[in-house]
């Protein structure tokens, strides 16, 4: 499986873009890559995913090394909402393995 | 469109006793996977379903666990008899049925279960 290594923590000022890094050196060529994040006491929620190619969405924009052994994740404004634990996942089924994460505080 | 459900939200029982949960997955959705965080640790696999049978049960702990979707729709897991260590919570998600549509998860809120 591909596993990923990301940050424990990171801060961010509100309105502000935020690039939260993840490592995934022994991804397979056929492996996406997903970003979920998780608040507390919910269920993890879907941010984003991408293969290749870089991805936006209305949450977030993934950005994909040529090499696809590292992405990051962006946010483009930071909002308060914007704080949780988001996880950076490569592989599936028994393989779509979450890691402790990347804990993301959001300054007022 | 309603998201994937899980009932109960709560569950405290004793050491020893059963517990049932349920999750209804979005419909439409033939794969269904469950999940759990106990003690505080990383989310772990647990199953996956593709329609009514299981595709990949490699992480399910052991036989005091017992995961159907018959017709394949809802799901339950049956923890019997539930142990200390089995608190946590526990996660449903469900994908769609074809590639790459299934790489996307949509997780439900999760039920909390402690055992006393």
């Amino acid at each position: 499986d591909a596993k990923t290594t990301q940050p424990n923590s990171m801060e961010s000022n509100e309105e502000e873009p935020v690039h939260l890094p993840c490592n995934h050196s022994t991804i397979s060529g056929t492996d996406y890559i997903h970003w979920y994040r998780q608040l507390p006491s919910q269920g993890p929620e879907y941010v984003i995913h991408g293969l290749t190619s870089n991805v936006n969405n209305r949450m977030a924009s993934l950005a994909i090394a040529e090499d696809r052994k590292s992405s990051t994740l962006i946010l483009h404004r930071a909002t308060l909402r914007d704080a949780a634990v988001y996880y950076c996942i490569a592989g599936y089924g028994q393989n779509f393995v979450f890691g402790p994460g990347t804990r993301l505080s959001v300054l007022p | 469109e309603a998201g994937v459900t899980q009932f109960p939200s709560h569950s405290v029982i004793e050491k020893g006793q059963t517990v049932t949960l349920r999750c209804d997955p979005i419909s439409g959705h033939d794969n269904l996977y469950w999940y759990r965080r106990v003690m505080g640790k990383e989310i772990k696999f647990l199953l996956h379903f593709v329609k009514e049978s299981k595709q990949d049960e490699s992480g399910m702990p052991n036989n005091r666990f017992l995961a159907e979707r018959t017709g394949g729709t809802y799901s339950t897991l049956k923890v019997q008899p539930a142990e200390l260590e089995d608190s946590g919570v526990y996660f449903c998600a469900s994908s769609e049925g074809s590639w790459p549509s299934q790489e996307t998860q949509y997780f439900g809120p999760g039920t909390r279960l402690l055992v006393l």
